[in-house]
């Protein structure tokens, strides 16, 4: 009865690669979110969709491409991977019209190591 | 735009004695506050969080967090240490204004040891 999901929890690609990673939550929540976790610890967002919206698009490279096909999914996909992109990459999920406080729920990452 | 500061990014603790992880923050309109915990290679768990009423409000595993308007602060306390608190932690806000969670920022993180 996991509520938010993430695969794979591991990830280790070459330079250059091309690569995905799938988020699923079964909370019945309509937002969700990718965040980058870098080596110091530093929590930054990504995207946000509503809806199967594009809410944000922080200033990330266009590299990286979210993809939402439903409410419950939001999946990255990653062009050409650099050395920078190594990091740990959270999705997570939340009501997103501030019910109660729009809490958000977090996956257990994915730990991207690009050689 | 939102801001949050966690001023410590160090605290250490005897087991069974109180801690206090603190959080100051930023934020143009009402603030909604949250805290987080992370574990070693795992993701954010939501423990609490502040939207409005009583100050001080209640979360998992014992925790509370005291919100202070007029110092802009938001601090997570627990009565008595456990060894198994040992963790990072996030602190985090968002206007109350923001819909989507665009807005919704993170602080720093404070990695707690709490020592037998």
């Amino acid at each position: 009865d996991t509520a938010v999901s993430q695969t794979p929890k591991y990830l280790v690609t070459q330079m250059g690669n091309d690569k995905s990673i799938k988020c699923e939550q079964n909370l019945g929540h309509d937002t969700m979110y990718w965040y980058k976790q870098d080596s110091k610890k530093f929590l930054k967002i990504m995207f946000s969709y509503n809806n199967k919206e594009l809410i944000i698009n922080e200033t990330v490279p266009n590299r990286f491409s979210p993809k939402s096909p439903d409410k419950a999914h939001l999946n990255l996909h990653i062009n050409s991977l650099e050395l920078g992109d190594s990091a740990v990459y959270f999705c997570a999920s939340s009501l997103g019209r501030l019910a109660g406080g729009g809490e958000q729920f977090f996956g257990p990452g994915t730990r991207l190591t690009v050689l | 735009a939102q801001s949050v500061a966690q001023p410590e990014d160090q605290v250490n603790v005897a087991e069974g004695n109180p801690l206090t992880v603190k959080c100051t923050y930023s934020v143009s309109g009402n603030p909604y506050l949250f805290w987080y915990v992370q574990y070693p290679n795992r993701g954010l768990q939501f423990l609490l969080k502040y939207i409005t009423g009583d100050n001080l409000v209640k979360g998992s595993y014992g925790f509370e967090a005291e919100f202070n308007k007029s110092q802009t602060s938001f601090h997570l306390k627990k009565p008595s240490a456990l060894v198994s608190d040992s963790a990072l932690y996030f602190c985090a806000v968002r206007d109350w204004r923001d819909n989507y969670g665009q807005n919704f920022v993170f602080g720093p993180g404070t990695r707690l040891s709490v020592l037998p």
